[in-house]
C-alpha cells in the first residue's frame, strides 16, 4: 500500500528556522497536506500543495515539493515556542478523500 | 474554516460495556466522514469512511462488528466501541469533508474533530 514517512523528533531554538521532511511512496498523489496537532487536541490543516506545484508560501510556512524524489517539506520561519507541537504530512490522492498520514514529527522549541 | 465537533470529549467504561462518540460537522453539509485511531506517540490510522445514507468501508482489518458506523445525516456520524476491552482504548478522531456546490471536491480538506479519548477499564 501506500506510505508515508517521517523523521520522529525536531529540536529547534527559537528564531530559529525548522525545517520537517516527509517521503511518500504515490505516483498518483493529488494534494499533500500538513497538519499540526496539538496535545490531546484535533489536528489543525496547516497548508496543502497541489501535485503540479513545487512551492508553496504563506506566511511564516514554505511548502517546497520535489515530485520525481516524492520528497515534501515543511519550513517554519522564525519558530516559536507556540509552534511547538507534532506535524502529520499527508497524502491525499484518487477520488476516495482518504488521507495517509505519516508518523508525525514532534518539533520542539527552546527558549 | 469548518467546524467539526465530538462528543464526549473523554469516557472511562468498564470493559465488555459498549460506547458510542458522536461526530458533527456543525456549519457544513459533510457528504463524507472518516474515522481514525491514534495510539500514543502514533500516527492516524483510518478505521473507516462513511458516506451518508450508505454503509461505511472499513479499512482491512477493522472489525466492522465491533465498531459500528452510523451516518444518518449529512451533519452527524457515530461511532459505536461493542463490547469495549482495554486493547480499545485509544484517541478516536473523526473528520468530515464535502463536496463543493458544483459537486466537485477541490482538494478533498477534511476538517477533524478535536478526538475522543477512550479508556476501558
Amino acid at each position: 500500500g501506500e506510505d508515508v514517512e517521517q523523521s520522529l523528533f525536531l529540536s529547534v531554538r527559537e528564531g530559529d528556522s525548522s525545517v520537517i521532511n516527509c517521503t511518500y511512496t504515490d505516483s498518483s498523489s493529488t494534494y499533500l497536506y500538513w497538519y499540526k496537532q496539538e496535545p490531546g487536541a484535533g489536528l489543525q490543516l496547516l497548508t496543502y500543495i497541489f501535485s503540479n506545484m513545487d512551492m508553496k508560501q504563506d506566511q511564516r510556512l514554505t511548502v517546497l515539493l520535489n515530485k520525481k524524489d516524492k520528497h515534501l517539506s515543511l519550513r517554519i520561519a522564525d519558530t516559536q515556542t507556540g509552534d511547538s507541537a507534532i506535524y502529520f504530512c499527508a497524502d491525499g490522492s484518487g477520488n476516495t478523500g482518504k488521507l495517509i498520514f505519516g508518523q508525525g514529527t514532534t518539533l520542539q522549541v527552546k527558549p | 474554516g469548518a467546524v467539526v465537533s465530538q462528543h464526549p470529549s473523554w469516557v472511562i467504561c468498564k470493559s465488555g460495556t459498549s460506547v458510542k462518540i458522536e461526530c458533527r460537522s456543525l456549519d457544513f453539509q459533510a457528504t463524507t466522514m472518516f474515522w481514525y485511531r491514534q495510539f500514543p506517540k502514533q500516527s492516524l490510522m483510518l478505521m473507516a469512511t462513511s458516506n451518508e445514507g450508505s454503509k461505511a468501508t472499513y479499512e482491512q482489518g477493522v472489525e466492522k462488528d465491533k465498531f459500528l458506523i452510523n451516518h444518518a445525516s449529512l451533519t452527524l456520524s457515530t461511532l459505536t466501541v461493542t463490547s469495549a476491552h482495554p486493547e480499545d482504548s485509544s484517541f478516536y478522531i473523526c473528520s468530515a469533508s464535502s463536496l463543493t456546490s458544483g459537486g466537485r471536491q477541490i482538494y478533498n480538506e477534511q476538517f477533524f474533530g478535536p478526538g475522543t479519548r477512550l479508556t476501558v477499564l
